[in-house]
């Protein structure tokens, strides 16, 4: 069964250090989504891909994050420096036609 | 700002019960919407969607949808424990970009 790659499953990293995570979509899913979890609150989208093309990073905190679908297939989320607050499960969700979105395994992040 | 408001539980319910889960949503063009189940430490998975006013089965899961009032419901019939877990709710925007707005989840435990 096809399923959205995430690594690593886990991060444990100091403030001001970087830290990065990858994904990679189900197959021919042209729609990717990188969504932040805090405990106790639903996901909040970070910032939507079609293809190679960023449709909205209207909430990506953009002096510390970005991210990046090169090749219109995987993608890389990276945060530096890292705070505190940062510490949450990133998610990445793929889509075939912007309806249903399948979810990535995550990525426990921890900032010390 | 749309919004999509669940109460946050927790929700206890005996096995074998019916557990009744809500959703209200602020955005009246919204036409789909989507349930997914979240069990502790792991990603959401999609179990329902529903897009016509009414009610739509699928084994022991009942999306019932009132766009009138604006509300969304989840029932679970013959609750197992192993449904003990967040039920997330999700709306996706009216737009092209579809993206999708959860709340924050009902926190359910089926008491064996």
């Amino acid at each position: 069964e096809a399923e959205v790659a995430q690594s690593p499953r886990y991060k444990i990293t100091e403030k001001s250090q970087a830290v990065a995570f990858w994904c990679d979509p189900i197959s021919g899913h042209a729609t990717l989504y990188w969504y932040r979890q805090i405990l106790g609150q639903g996901p909040e989208l970070l910032v939507q891909f079609q293809d190679e093309s960023v449709v909205d990073d209207s909430q990506l905190p953009k002096d510390r994050f970005s991210a990046e679908r090169l090749k219109g297939v995987d993608s890389t989320l990276k945060i530096q420096p890292a705070e505190l607050g940062d510490s949450a499960m990133y998610l990445c969700a793929s889509s075939l036609n912007s309806n249903e979105q399948f979810f990535g395994p995550g990525t426990r992040l921890t900032v010390l | 700002q749309k919004e999509v408001e669940q109460n946050s539980g927790p929700l206890s319910v005996p096995e074998g019960a019916i557990a009744s889960l809500n959703c209200t949503y602020s955005d009246r063009g919204s036409q789909s919407f989507f349930w997914y189940r979240q069990y502790s430490g792991k990603s959401p998975e999609l179990i329902m969607f529903i897009y016509s006013n009414g009610d739509k089965e699928d084994g022991r899961f009942t999306a019932q949808l009132n766009k009138a009032s604006q509300y969304v419901s989840l029932l679970i019939r013959d609750s197992q424990p192993s449904d003990s877990a967040t039920y997330l709710c999700a709306v996706p925007d009216s737009g092209s970009a579809r993206q999708l707005t959860f709340g924050s989840g009902t926190q359910l435990t089926v008491l064996p």
